[in-house]
C-alpha cells in the first residue's frame, strides 16, 4: 500500500516547455487534488477532482490543466512553463470531498528557468 | 471564499515548553478545521482535526480549541520535543457542497534542546 505516488520527484524545465506531473493513489479514494507550495504562501489549490469524471478549478488554476484518467490517477499538465510556476507540487487524495482528511504524496520540486 | 490567517509565522521554544499557534477564518459556515504537520522536505500529514460541534479535542500532547463565535481556532503542543520541529498548517472548510480546504500560510516551529 503505497498511498499517493507522484512522479517525477524533481524536474527542471526551460520557459515555454511543457510537462505532465503524474499522480496515482491506491486507497480507492474518490477525490483527488493538486496543490502548489511556495515559501510563505502555504498550500494553494490548483485543481481538484471530486470524483472520477469531474474536475474543477481551485484558487490558482491559470497555466495548468488536469486530467482525471481513472479513479486512481490524476495528472497535472503545464502547457507552456513559466518561471512563476517554479514551486513544489503536491498531489493529495481523500475518501470523499467532504468530511475526509487529505493524504498527500511526497511532492514534485519543479524549477522553470 | 474562505480566508484563513495563521500566526505566528515562526515560533521558537525551548524543549519542554508549550507552543500555541492561532488561526482565524472568515467564513462563518466553515465547520471542519484540520491541522497538518510538515517536516523538512516531507509531505504534510494530518495530526489532528476538529469539527464545529466540539470546542476542544486532545490527542496526547496536542490539543485544538475552537471558538466559533470569534471564528478562531488554536493548536496547543505541550512538553515540546525537538521532533516537534516542523511547519504546521491550519485549514478550514465548509462540509457542504463542493467545498475544499483553505490553508493558512504556515507556522515554522523550532524546538531547541
Amino acid at each position: 500500500n503505497a498511498g499517493v505516488t507522484q512522479t517525477p520527484k524533481f524536474q527542471v524545465l526551460k520557459t515555454g516547455q511543457s510537462m505532465t506531473l503524474q499522480c496515482a493513489q491506491d486507497m480507492n479514494h474518490n477525490s483527488m487534488y493538486w496543490y502548489r507550495q511556495d515559501p510563505g504562501m502555504g498550500l494553494r489549490l490548483i485543481y481538484y477532482s471530486a470524483s472520477e469524471g469531474t474536475t474543477d478549478k481551485g484558487e490558482v488554476p491559470n497555466g495548468y490543466n488536469v486530467s482525471r484518467l481513472n479513479k486512481r490517477e490524476f495528472s497535472l499538465r503545464l502547457e507552456s512553463a513559466a518561471p512563476s510556476q517554479t514551486s513544489v507540487y503536491f498531489c493529495a487524495s481523500s475518501e470523499a470531498l467532504l468530511d475526509s482528511p487529505l493524504h498527500f504524496g511526497n511532492g514534485t520540486r519543479l524549477t522553470v528557468t | 471564499g474562505e480566508n484563513v490567517e495563521q500566526h505566528p509565522s515562526t515560533l521558537s521554544v525551548q524543549e519542554g515548553d508549550s507552543a500555541v499557534i492561532k488561526c482565524t477564518y472568515s467564513d462563518s459556515a466553515s465547520n471542519y478545521f484540520p491541522w497538518y504537520k510538515q517536516e523538512l522536505g516531507k509531505r504534510p500529514q494530518l495530526i489532528i482535526d476538529i469539527r464545529s460541534n466540539v470546542g476542544e479535542k486532545k490527542d496526547q500532547r496536542i490539543a485544538v480549541t475552537l471558538n466559533k463565535t470569534a471564528k478562531h481556532f488554536s493548536l496547543h503542543i505541550t512538553e515540546t520535543q525537538p521532533e516537534d520541529s516542523a511547519v504546521y498548517f491550519c485549514a478550514a472548510r465548509r462540509n457542504s457542497g463542493y467545498s475544499t480546504l483553505t490553508f493558512g500560510k504556515g507556522t515554522m516551529l523550532l524546538v531547541s534542546p
